[in-house]
């Protein structure tokens, strides 16, 4: 059975950069998707954007576009996930998720079905 | 705000049945398969539901799913003091071409 495991928790200063990475244990991405998910302290789920590793095509949701920047490395099974401009209200988990994806559109419309155990990201000065 | 909506809070006794919420769009919900997902604290989420209503092996019957039209429900029957967690529904919004979730609803078992 596949197992995401994530990097460590980090801290950061305000308007640096972070990079967490999801390794797929046990197994590839081989025909799925890997998505980053992030819960900020008392909010809900939020969708950053997802990757389909053997394309290498990503596709971010609005609220971070220019801000994040998700790549994969087909050879280690590893997906990354890079924040930039880092504020305050970036402090969060960062979770990364499989799904499978629409092969006709590549949209990542399927459900997260394993997930990694999580990166918590403080961002303070 | 969330773009599909849930209620922040449920509550009920133990045995007693619990039915949450989600609410969305013509462009989300009323076009897609919903999922659903339990999160416990200091724990990832786990996939309860996908497809409206297909429970992934080992998801107890206990818990059961569905949809109608730009709604959605997950409903938990024989409710347990381990069902206390924070329950959350997603789908694909083609508007938005991503998926989005609900705001989390936060299950109390009392």
């Amino acid at each position: 059975q596949v197992q995401l495991v994530q990097s460590g928790a980090e801290v950061k200063k305000p308007g640096s950069s972070v990079k967490v990475s999801c390794k797929a244990s046990g197994g590839t991405f081989s025909s799925y998707a890997a998505s980053w998910v992030r819960q900020a302290p008392g909010q809900g789920l939020e969708w950053m954007g997802g990757i389909i590793p053997i394309f290498g095509t990503a596709n971010y949701a609005q609220k971070f576009q220019g801000r994040v920047t998700i790549t994969a490395d087909e050879s280690t099974s590893t997906a990354y996930m890079e924040l930039s401009s880092l504020r305050s209200e970036d402090t969060a988990v960062y979770y990364c998720a499989r799904t499978r994806y629409d092969i006709l559109t590549n949209y990542l419309n399927d459900a997260f079905d394993i997930w990694g155990q999580g990166t918590v990201v403080t961002v303070s000065s | 705000q969330s773009v599909l909506t849930q209620p922040p809070s449920a509550s009920g006794t133990p045995g007693q049945r619990v039915t949450i919420s989600c609410s969305g769009s013509t462009s989300n919900i009323g076009s897609n398969y919903v999922y659903w997902y339990q999160k416990l604290p200091g724990t990832a989420p786990k996939l309860l539901f996908y497809r409206n209503y297909q429970r992934p092996s080992g998801v107890p019957d206990r818990f059961s799913g569905s949809k109608s039209g730009t709604s959605a429900s997950l409903a938990i029957s024989g409710l347990r003091s381990e069902d206390e967690a924070e329950y959350y529904c997603e789908t694909w919004d083609d508007s938005l071409s991503g998926p989005v979730f609900g705001g989390g609803t936060k299950l109390a078992v009392l």
